[in-house]
């Protein structure tokens, strides 16, 4: 098993331009999570999803958006760039309820300028 | 919102040494997870605690839930530079939106 994938693993990206991060986890699990984290900082959840079809808002939703098709991907996107959104992005899985070990992805490190 | 704070922010100390960092909210815990997480890495979890008073071991690591399951500490004996890393606890308040603690950078001296 791969676990949970990320792409890209770096990105600079433009203020106003638009990009998706991917997410896939090949455990089968139901919950998967995104979460921001700033320079020596905690994690901030932004969305997450209990299973295909259903996604809800975390603590800092604003300025992307998410979908969940299939259990396997969770992909992040980010419509309109700020440089607030500068930070490393952690996307991670569950199986069963939310207290459930997560695994967490390599994360994707995306820089706006 | 519902906080986690975790305390001190910064530790470092010399090899050898034992330490003890604290997750604290005003807010009772439903279930709390200690992870560790190492530069360039995601998290990974240490232990899960559930039941107020419950104490867990972990080798050299004594995590402790509070009778009112609203703190946590984590006890490191004999640190080793292999503790190094970022501690976080996370919990969630009975739904389904996790919170992250503010975290504890260790640093242990070789």
């Amino acid at each position: 098993n791969a676990g949970v994938t990320q792409t890209p693993k770096f990105r600079i990206l433009k203020i106003g331009q638009s990009m998706t991060l991917q997410c896939t986890q090949d455990m089968n699990h139901n919950y998967m999570y995104w979460y921001r984290q700033d320079p020596g900082m905690g994690l901030k959840l932004i969305y997450y999803s209990v299973g295909a079809g259903i996604t809800d808002k975390g603590e800092v939703p604003n300025g992307y958006n998410v979908s969940r098709s299939t259990t396997e991907d969770f992909p992040l996107r980010l419509e309109l760039a700020a440089p607030s959104q500068t930070s490393v992005y952690f996307c991670a899985s569950s199986y069963g309820s939310p207290v459930g070990e997560q695994f967490f992805g390599p994360g994707t490190r995306l820089t706006v300028l | 919102t519902q906080l986690l704070e975790q305390s001190p922010q910064f530790l470092s100390i010399q090899e050898g040494e034992n330490l003890t960092v604290y997750c604290n909210s005003s807010s009772v815990f439903s279930s709390l997870q200690w992870y560790r997480q190492e530069p360039g890495e995601g998290p990974v979890l240490l232990v899960t605690v559930v039941t107020g008073g419950e104490v867990k071991k972990l080798k050299r690591l004594t995590f402790q839930f509070g009778d009112a399951r609203k703190d946590s500490s984590l006890h490191i004996t004999a640190a080793q530079p292999g503790d190094t890393g970022l501690y976080l606890c996370l919990s969630n308040f009975g739904n389904e939106k996790l919170t992250f603690g503010t975290g504890t950078r260790l640093t242990i001296i070789p």
